[in-house]
């Protein structure tokens, strides 16, 4: 069965600092990896979708990458700003379409 | 536009009661979902709709029933509720099966259960 870890669990960065928010999945035969980020007390919203037969995405500061092989994608987040503060969710994609979720990282960007 | 919508956003109830939470979205989608955030935060999938049919049924109590009476709408009825229920039920919906198949997300049900 599909397991969906992330690491770490908790992060906190001073703002304009890059940084790198990691993802490791056990199953590789995924349809897509779809990162998220959740605000408190809200729903999630969707940041970036890559394909099974892509190795990365671009959204504006945010990168996200596959490595279908070694189950693995990191999320990349150039100068990061207070308000990027949020729950950031890696999930992937199975062949039902139904979404494995990991825990989650807590990122703080301090001001 | 909202593009998911639940209601109610929070449902506070007594052990026992039957309640049930609306979804509705307006992206067009063919497929629906139910997920439930537990308090740990953990997400996990709880059923799929393809156009009105049942695709995915996970390990859920059949205490638990979802409908779906069009492809716009995918309800969650929930009998004798029970304490272990309290969490946050998220409802999502996506354009259709496949690899291009980004998930949209409702803004959650909190459902307390005294």
């Amino acid at each position: 069965k599909q397991e969906v870890t992330q690491i770490p669990a908790a992060l906190s960065v001073p703002e304009g600092e890059n940084l790198v928010l990691n993802c490791s999945f056990t199953d590789s035969a995924i349809y897509n990896l779809q990162w998220f980020r959740q605000d408190p007390g809200k729903g999630l919203t969707s940041l970036l979708l890559i394909q099974s037969s892509q190795r990365e995405q671009t959204s504006g500061r945010l990168n996200a990458s596959l490595d279908k092989s070694s189950g693995r994608s990191t999320l990349y987040i150039a100068a990061s700003q207070p308000g990027d503060s949020a729950t950031y969710l890696c999930a992937v994609s199975g062949g039902a379409n139904n979404l494995f979720f990991g825990t989650g990282t807590r990122l703080t960007v301090i001001p | 536009d909202t593009a998911v919508s639940q209601t109610p956003k929070y449902l506070v109830t007594q052990m026992g009661n039957d309640k049930s939470i609306k979804c509705e979205q307006n992206l067009g989608h063919d497929t629906m979902y139910w997920y439930k955030q537990d308090s740990k935060k953990f997400l996990k999938i709880m059923f799929s709709y393809n156009n009105k049919e049942l695709i995915i049924n996970e390990t859920v109590p059949n205490r638990f029933s979802p409908k779906s009476p069009d492809k716009a709408h995918l309800n969650l009825h929930i009998n004798s509720l029970e304490l272990g229920d309290s969490a946050v039920y998220f409802c999502a919906s996506s354009p259709k099966r496949g690899t291009y198949n980004e998930q949209f997300f409702g803004p959650g049900t909190r459902l307390t259960v005294l």
